[in-house]
């Protein structure tokens, strides 16, 4: 268990409707990060949130947006789907806003599906 | 560009046989390389890091190496097991200041009994 939670597990949802997906990272970790990963593709890195602000920005469409709370926790909105959005969603977690030589802890995912 | 290759895509073997999984890198200037393992349907788990100094680095029955030289690090898998069946993702960081993290797609490897 790599202590971050995502929810839900499994997201079944219609095109052009919104989702939100939850992360709690590991107890201590400041930095959140959320990763798409389609059959395709490897991880593609969306954002970075540390303390509660922004840190860096990735691949992430117009469409989509993350914050995170003051608890840390942090939630990633997914509107006007699309059936390309389908994929695996991973929230990851560390202590520092900078991965010098710290590893990322991941969670188990958040499997969306578009239909 | 920055870029890092995997090969073999995938990768099917017998159990008890050793393997060895190819990580290619453009990513400049370089800081560090971390080997993950990600379990079907969970997420990926560091399985070791290797920074610029540090040519072979082993954890248990994994065995990474790096040429910093040739941009290439190999993951080897001795007497493999059936839980190794997983993806292996090679990761890359960057040194500059954001020190973004660059994926490979990773190496499905199959462990058949």
């Amino acid at each position: 268990d790599s202590g971050v939670t995502q929810t839900p597990k499994h997201l079944i949802t219609a095109t052009g409707q919104r989702v939100t997906l939850r992360c709690s990272p590991r107890s201590g970790d400041l930095s959140v990060y959320w990763y798409q990963q389609s059959l395709d593709q490897g991880l593609q890195f969306l954002i970075q949130y540390y303390n509660g602000e922004e840190r860096a920005k990735g691949n992430i469409l117009e469409r989509f947006s993350a914050q995170q709370f003051p608890d840390l926790h942090s939630e990633l909105n997914l509107s006007s789907l699309e059936l390309g959005d389908s994929a695996l969603y991973f929230c990851a977690s560390s202590v520092g806003p900078r991965l010098t030589n710290e590893k990322l802890f991941f969670g188990s995912g958040t499997q969306l599906s578009v239909l | 560009k920055n870029q890092v290759e995997q090969s073999p895509q995938s990768l099917i073997i017998l159990e008890g046989k050793n393997c060895t999984l190819q990580c290619n890198y453009t990513v400049s200037p370089f800081s560090n390389l971390r080997w993950y393992k990600q379990d079907t349907g969970r997420g990926p788990v560091s399985l070791t890091i290797m920074t610029f100094s540090e040519n072979t680095k082993s954890n248990g029955r994994y065995t990474a190496t790096l040429d910093a030289d040739t941009k290439q690090s190999s993951l080897h898998i001795t007497a493999s097991q059936l839980s190794d069946s997983a993806s292996y993702i090679c990761v890359v960081r960057g040194s500059s200041t954001l020190g973004r993290l660059y994926f490979g797609r990773g190496t499905q490897l199959t462990v058949w009994p």
